[in-house]
């Protein structure tokens, strides 16, 4: 079982709200990533981060915002929330260092924005 | 940039039968790794198999086995025995040195009764 635990688990949030989305894990990974997927689709990789104090922003232009100040914590946030960023947000944490490392995944925060 | 790319939006296979999931991926890299991940209606990702590309050897987890050709970067996924658990969708991933993984649009795979 992985231990990467991400909450809320179903979020509903009206427009222009800000939210945070949060993602930590408990085996000491240094490498964090957040995923967003639309149903049925590809996951697309929006930030991540090689450790603390590390971010970095991925394929998918994201108006999303990470911090890493911890290395079990990785939270993305929205400043302010529209209809277009419903999706699905999938964290994911590795242990870095090498390209044989395999991904832990979360259950994922379903987002809806009305 | 690497890319990963899977052909079959849908497939279905009779249970106890056998199927094979495509996926292709484009690199100009020698070393990186393959995965497939499994995504259950629970929408928990799990991963099934991984394949070193330095190593020739097929990769087998149990009922799951990959046919790796790595000239004409081509990285299969056959189940045998399909089982109905084994319904979700089947992502093919990749990732090389530069160790950000890449994710193919996956598969939905339906077993019948």
């Amino acid at each position: 079982e992985a231990d990467i635990y991400q909450t809320p688990r179903y979020l509903v949030i009206g427009t222009g709200k800000k939210i945070t989305l949060e993602c930590s894990q408990t085996m000491g990974h240094d490498k964090m990533y957040w995923y967003q997927q639309d149903p049925g689709m590809e996951l697309h990789l929006i930030h991540y981060s090689y450790g603390v104090n590390s971010t970095e922003k991925g394929d998918l232009s994201s108006e999303s915002t990470v911090s890493r100040i911890r290395t079990e914590h990785f939270p993305l946030t929205l400043e302010s929330a529209r209809p277009s960023h419903t999706s699905q947000y999938l964290c994911a944490s590795s242990v870095g260092g090498a390209t044989n490392e395999k991904l832990f995944f979360g259950s994922g925060t379903q987002l809806s924005v009305l | 940039a690497q890319t990963v790319t899977q052909s079959q939006p849908e497939m279905s296979v009779q249970e106890a039968e056998t199927v094979t999931l495509s996926c292709t991926y484009d690199t100009s890299e020698s070393d990186y790794y393959l995965f497939w991940y499994k995504q259950p209606p629970s929408r928990q990702m799990i991963l099934v198999i991984r394949q070193e590309a330095y190593k020739q050897q097929n990769a087998t987890e149990n009922r799951f086995s990959v046919n790796f050709q790595k000239a004409a970067k081509s990285f299969s996924l056959k189940i045998s025995d399909s089982q109905l658990g084994d319904a979700a969708m089947y992502f093919c991933a990749y990732i090389g040195v530069v160790d950000d993984m890449r994710f193919g649009a996956g598969t939905r795979l339906t077993v019948k009764p």
